[in-house]
């Protein structure tokens, strides 16, 4: 799978939009890109997952540049709930065969 | 709805005994996961299966069995448990969506070997 590079961690105001970067830059046509998310002590969550369009769900919001070298995960107003390690992960085809993690963007949000 | 549910949530075990973690998901997904999670790191995947009677290894699939019988079950085995499989546990069961796995995981279980 083609590699992600994220910032170790990123730090925002309750209630203000969050933007998570993602740089993808050795994509394929056919990797999809995903956003999960892990709250201390807990599984990973889905978050959201795209191809080429934008993506909205009731999460977030996930902005997937034109060339699709990078992606950005938005969060509309973080709460304290929203404090994780967001990992955003790419998969040749579905993911079928699992994912690959890195070690994601530390969230830290100040209330 | 139950989910993804793992057992036993905390476990020691001695060096050399071998053990079985549970897994078990009511949602009829086709696809399910095993991965672990060492301290300050990702996960990696151990082994998967896209279906009943069909299994394969992921990235770190040494001293792990897995067996796929059901649609409902995945049960990780430790053969002989070193210190090295000191870890954090997630099962995890997935579906299509958009041309895509969307995957759900378990809580975890945390695994001691001494």
């Amino acid at each position: 799978d083609a590699k992600t590079t994220q910032p170790n961690s990123m730090e925002s105001n309750e209630e203000e939009p969050v933007h998570l970067p993602c740089n993808h830059s050795t994509i394929s046509g056919t990797d999809y890109i995903h956003w999960y998310r892990q709250l201390p002590s807990q599984g990973p969550e889905y978050v959201i997952h795209g191809l080429t369009s934008n993506v909205n769900n009731r999460m977030a919001s996930l902005a997937i540049a034109e060339d699709r070298k990078s992606s950005t995960l938005i969060l509309h107003r973080a709460t304290l709930r929203d404090a994780a390690v967001y990992y955003c992960i790419l998969t040749r085809g579905g993911g079928a065969d699992g994912l690959t993690f890195g070690k994601g963007t530390h969230l830290i949000i100040q209330p | 709805n139950a989910g993804v549910t793992q057992t036993p949530k905390f476990q020691v075990l001695k060096t050399g005994q071998s053990m079985t973690l549970q897994c078990a998901q009511d949602m009829n997904h086709e696809y399910m996961s095993w991965y672990r999670q060492d301290p300050g790191m990702g996960l990696r995947l151990i082994h998967y299966s896209v279906g009943a009677g069909i299994t394969d290894q992921g990235e770190v699939p040494n001293g792990y069995n897995v067996s796929r019988s059901t649609t409902e079950d995945f049960p990780l085995r430790l053969l002989s448990a070193a210190p090295s499989q000191t870890s954090v546990y997630f099962c995890a069961s997935s579906y299509r969506d958009r041309g895509a796995n969307t995957i759900y995981f378990g809580e975890g279980s945390w695994l001691t070997v001494v």
